[in-house]
């Protein structure tokens, strides 16, 4: 079982869908959790962190399940600039960093 | 702006030939990473490190070579005994989060 695993995807959306990826860790003690976006040819930015009582950033919402060990991203009201792929990364103890393969997004007019 | 600087954008290698990458960061961060992404892959870490003349391998450090001589650079070398190289490398750093640079794009010839 890998570390960090996400649905490949695509999603293939219209726009103003409302979409949710998943993404499983397997590492219990895993300590901080991160969604980055990433555009084709293009290096991950940070979209926001993930706190255990959920966050919210306008149309994104981050949540976190300690329990079933998962993390969650929702997008409300989707746009066709938020087609990229979507990256979860889970930090263990220390200094351990793995990201996850990431979720493709399409979003069609 | 603060931000991390990766050159070149793209570079080509021939058989048997060394290539270094540069990357350059002016955040004040002690940590830096270089990481390496094959595509339908997650990030793979090469080296990093956490302070200036010291660095430890990652899970692929295999025909890659590094030094930090200063705080601010991180050059990568891709050594002729890396069989595989044509891939998007990344250099980051780390604060809260995770900084790329806009990533070098090496292919073989």
């Amino acid at each position: 079982r890998k570390e960090v695993e996400q649905d490949p995807g695509p999603f293939n959306v219209p726009e103003g869908a409302t979409v949710a990826f998943n993404c499983t860790y397997s590492n219990s003690a895993s300590q901080s959790f991160f969604w980055y976006r990433q555009d084709c040819r293009k290096e991950p930015k940070l979209l926001m962190s993930v706190y255990s009582s959920g966050n919210e950033d306008g149309r994104f919402t981050a949540q976190l399940n300690r329990a079933s060990q998962y993390i969650s991203l929702l997008i409300r009201d989707s746009k066709l600039s938020d087609s990229a792929t979507y990256l979860c990364v889970v930090i263990a103890g220390g200094f351990k960093t793995i990201f996850g393969a990431g979720t493709r997004l399409f979003v069609k007019a | 702006d603060g931000g991390i600087t990766q050159s070149p954008k793209y570079l080509f290698r021939k058989e048997g030939q060394n290539v270094t990458l540069s990357c350059e960061q002016n955040l004040n961060h002690d940590a830096m990473y270089w990481y390496r992404q094959d595509p339908g892959q997650g990030l793979r870490l090469i080296y990093y490190s956490q302070i200036v003349n010291d660095f430890q391998k990652g899970d692929i450090a295999e025909g890659y070579s590094v030094s930090r001589e200063k705080k601010e650079s991180f050059p990568l070398t891709v050594t002729s005994a890396q069989k595989n190289p044509t891939a998007f490398y990344l250099c980051a750093s780390k604060g809260y989060g995770y900084t790329f640079g806009s990533g070098t794009r090496l292919t073989v010839v």
